[in-house]
């Protein structure tokens, strides 16, 4: 039962270079969303995607990268890193109302 | 633009208190109101969610008090335990909130002390 998983869980970059970060979910939900979450700003939705091929931008979008072309899978990518994209990101995915959230990945853009 | 604001930031209560944390929206078609429980290094999970067409809604020691009118939600922890210290982040979406994402409050540290 490994529900949704996150990877890397720790990632350490340097500004200018490509970072995915990856999700899977095991329960074929429709929905998935990223979120980062920051210290005096709670969590805010980066993208989200309602089926396979199916995206859109949340609240703050620039600089990220989304794809899915499988249901289970919604990595995220930044292109090019910069620092104040230093955070923690959550990937969720939902069915109907309830959102489940995986564990988190921790990145530092130094 | 914050659409949900919650208060307060940060909130010590003796075990056996009542601690409430208090939301508010701005945004009238919100129809979904969660809230959200974390512990450190660890996702978010669901505590307990209401509609608006309620105004309370209990599930154990956690109740949520729902004010329409005023556009205004709280969370109470009945008999709070060490156990309930955590952060608590109150939410709200449209469309009963599978579909285009949470706006989440900026979250409440809760303490419960011994």
């Amino acid at each position: 039962d490994a529900g949704i998983t996150q990877s890397p869980r720790y990632k350490i970059t340097e500004t200018g270079r490509q970072v995915t970060l990856m999700c899977h979910q095991t329960w074929s939900h429709s929905y998935m969303f990223w979120y980062r979450q920051d210290l005096g700003h709670g969590l805010r939705l980066i993208y989200y995607s309602a089926a396979a091929d199916i995206t859109d931008k949340g609240e703050v979008p620039d600089g990220y990268v989304v794809s899915r072309s499988k249901t289970e899978n919604f990595p995220l990518t930044l292109e090019s890193a910069t620092r104040s994209q230093t955070s923690v990101y959550f990937c969720a995915s939902s069915e109907r109302q309830t959102q489940y959230f995986g564990p988190g990945t921790r990145l530092l853009v130094l | 633009q914050q659409q949900v604001k919650q208060s307060p930031q940060s909130l010590i209560v003796q075990k056996g208190g009542i601690p409430i944390i208090n939301c508010a929206y701005e945004n009238t078609a919100f129809d979904y109101f969660p809230w959200y429980q974390q512990f450190p290094g660890k996702g978010p999970a669901l505590l307990i969610a209401i509609r608006p067409d309620v105004s309370e809604k209990k599930e154990g020691r956690f109740t949520i008090s729902f004010n329409k009118s005023a556009k205004q939600f709280s969370l109470h922890i009945m008999d709070s335990q060490p156990g309930d210290s955590a952060t608590y982040f109150c939410a709200a979406s449209r469309w009963g909130g599978g579909a285009d994402g949470l706006t989440f409050g900026k979250g409440t540290h809760l303490i419960i002390q011994p």
